[in-house]
């Protein structure tokens, strides 16, 4: 069964900043893996979508990775700003025939002026 | 554009009274779904739907119905809610049918059961 950890759970860093946020997963036959945004009381925001054959995915001050084989992705924001403070989610789709995402618990950003 | 809309955002239960929370989608998305998002305990799948007529479960569908009459409507029901099912719920869409690919959140419905 696959499993979606993000470590750490907190994370707070000084404005200007880079920084990379991690998601492991346990079974590397992955159909695809997202990268999601959620700001307090709202809903989540797709930020980047990596496709099973695809090694990184850019969009703006974003870049996510994926390395099946370690079994690990990560979402580097460069430059980052205060209003990059949010919670930020990871979600893999598995190679089955399910339509099922699995997701991480979050970290929870903070970035500070 | 609208996006997914759930209504309502915010409702409080008494255990044993039923309700549905409402989905609607503009994005002509056949994928649909139903999360409960618990502190702790992450986002967890309800049921899904991926056409017009075509529901499954998730992880965690006890006590819970869907319906797709409408490629647009995904409402989740409340048979008879319990304190279990005070949660954060989210509808979600996608415009894949074969896989799931970018999935798009609504606002959230935030449940009380008392």
């Amino acid at each position: 069964k696959q499993e979606v950890t993000q470590i750490p759970a907190a994370l707070s860093v000084p404005e200007g900043e880079n920084l990379v946020l991690n998601c492991s997963f346990t079974d590397s036959a992955i159909y695809n893996l997202q990268w999601f945004r959620q700001d307090p009381g709202k809903g989540l925001t797709s930020l980047l979508l990596i496709q099973s054959s695809q090694r990184e995915q850019t969009s703006g001050r974003l870049n996510a990775s994926l390395d099946k084989s370690s079994g690990r992705s990560t979402l580097y924001i460069a430059a980052s700003q205060p209003g990059d403070s949010a919670t930020y989610l990871c979600a893999s789709k598995g190679m089955d025939s399910s339509y099922k995402l699995i997701f991480g618990s979050g970290t929870r950003l903070l970035v500070r002026p | 554009n609208a996006g997914v809309t759930q209504t309502p955002k915010f409702q409080v239960l008494k255990t044993g009274q039923s309700m549905t929370l409402q989905c609607a989608q503009d994005m002509n998305h056949e994928y649909m779904s139903w999360y409960r998002q618990d502190p702790g305990m992450g986002l967890r799948l309800i049921h899904y739907s991926v056409g017009a007529g075509i529901t499954d479960q998730g992880e965690v569908p006890n006590g819970y119905n869907v319906s797709r009459s409408t490629t647009e409507d995904f409402p989740l029901r409340l048979l008879s809610a319990a304190p279990s099912q005070t949660s954060v719920y989210f509808c979600a869409s996608s415009y894949q049918r074969e896989s799931i690919g970018e999935l798009f959140f609504g606002e959230g419905s935030r449940l009380t059961v008392l």
